[in-house]
């Protein structure tokens, strides 16, 4: 067990332009989640996978994003045309279970912090 | 849908006890706890399933009560390194949300 890891840590970028993160969930895991975390705040759900279907995205979520987990395993977002305020943490998490399930916890990566200037 | 917590921020001195909330508007059927220090990630602590209680840590224990849709997680003896931001979290419909968080401090 590796943990939950994201690439890469932090990403500055400017305005209009596009930007992809990857997560490498723990490799057992089905389910894996991306959040979206800005200071003082909680975690903010964008979108979630089981295994390789993409079951829920959130309403907040714009076009312009989009995720990926093609094979099951790792996981790609997407942001196009960044604006300002998608400056935030971006944060992945795995789990093994559905979240009623006592062996569910959600495990989190160190997250990327995008930057849009 | 986000579950609500209280109270939003709360200081203490090292060996005092303190006690954080987490209401739902909706059905809880399970709940999370976590906490997440500064610049780090959120870091499981506990999941309580409907009915049940369960004893993470020592000194850090929850409750579950459904029909009042909330949990309540509970802290002894506060350490310093209990300081960090507590989220509770559950699963509604095929999301699953973060309580809006509450910011613990503990002071020698």
């Amino acid at each position: 067990d590796t943990g939950v890891s994201q690439d890469p840590r932090h990403k500055i970028t400017k305005r209009g332009q596009n930007v992809t993160f990857r997560c490498d969930p723990i490799s057992e895991h089905n389910r894996l989640y991306w959040y979206r975390q800005t200071l003082g705040q909680g975690p903010e759900f964008l979108t979630y996978f089981q295994n390789e279907a993409q079951l829920e995205k959130s309403r907040l979520l714009s076009d312009r994003f989009s995720a990926e987990r093609p094979k099951g395993s790792f996981s790609t977002l997407e942001i196009q045309r960044t604006e300002q305020g998608d400056s935030a943490m971006y944060l992945c998490a795995s789990s093994l279970l559905p979240a009623s399930s006592y062996n569910s916890p959600l495990h989190f990566g160190n997250g990327t912090r995008l930057t849009v200037t | 849908q986000q579950p609500v917590q209280s109270p939003q921020a709360v200081i203490l001195r090292e060996g005092e006890d303190a006690v954080i909330n987490c209401s739902s508007s909706k059905a809880l059927y399970s709940v999370h706890w976590y906490r997440q220090k500064h610049g780090e990630a959120p870091v499981f602590l506990m999941i309580l399933l409907k009915g049940g209680e369960q004893k993470g840590h020592d000194k850090i224990s929850a409750s579950f009560n459904e029909k009042k849709q909330q949990s309540s997680l509970y802290l002894t003896a506060s350490q310093l390194s209990y300081s960090g931001t507590y989220f509770c979290g559950t699963e509604i419909g095929n999301q699953f949300y973060f309580g809006t968080g509450t910011s613990l401090t503990v002071i020698p």
